[in-house]
């Protein structure tokens, strides 16, 4: 079964407003990422975070990391239209391998 | 450079036949995956290579092989093409560190077995 799992499924909001998704984890992991993948592409990364680590920022993006609930969150502040596509969450478990695994992911829209 | 290329684009396949998915990167990367994209199910780990003659299997590595002889290339292939593999496949390729590795997508390839 997949590791992370994106919450909500679906997002829609009106350009301006703020986007928060969340993800959730089995098990311990070195560090969390999250991509985005417009429609029909490929994934596209957008920030990592060590397992270390409690919050990150990037532009209008900002993360934060809760290991003891084995979650994470991902805002992005102001959106665009140009933000609507899905956001996936992909852990790197701390043993097992090197097997980067991602969630389901979440489908966001962003209404002009 | 031109990152990860994968070919073809689009494919059909009737059920039995065999096929390879090409997979190649200039980044001088070590890491390289195959996924599979279903709709509603994410990216599910094919198979994955840690480096050249180095693979192992992810989620879903059933009817699928892959081998890795040069650091450029690792091509994917499907030994007797069922509709249940029916998917979108993408390529990544990273430069692992303890610290993370940020993956890098190809376009895809879109499969489809009748």
């Amino acid at each position: 079964s997949q590791q992370g799992e994106e919450d909500p499924q679906a997002l829609s909001i009106q350009e301006g407003e703020n986007a928060t998704m969340n993800c959730s984890y089995k098990t311990s992991i070195n560090n969390l990422q999250w991509y985005r993948q417009n429609s029909g592409r490929g994934l596209v990364h957008l920030i990592l975070i060590r397992s270390n680590e409690r919050e990150k920022h990037s532009g209008r993006l900002r993360v934060t990391l809760d290991t003891s609930k084995k979650s994470s969150s991902l805002l992005i502040t102001a959106s665009r239209a140009a933000d609507t596509a899905s956001y996936f969450c992909a852990t790197d478990a701390s043993t097992g391998g090197f097997k980067t695994i991602f969630g389901a992911g979440t489908r966001l829209f962003v209404k002009a | 450079n031109a990152g990860v290329t994968q070919t073809p684009k689009f494919q059909v396949l009737k059920t039995g036949q065999s096929m390879t998915l090409q997979c190649a990167q200039d980044m001088n990367h070590e890491y390289m995956s195959w996924y599979r994209q279903d709709p509603g199910m994410g990216l599910r780990l094919i198979h994955y290579s840690v480096g050249a003659g180095i693979t192992d299997q992810g989620e879903v590595p059933n009817g699928y092989n892959v081998s890795r002889s040069t650091t450029e290339d690792f091509p994917l292939r499907l030994l007797s093409a069922a509709p249940s593999q029916t998917s979108v496949y993408f390529c990544a390729s990273s430069y692992r560190s303890t610290g993370g590795n940020e993956q890098y997508f190809g376009p895809g390839t879109r499969l489809t077995v009748t």
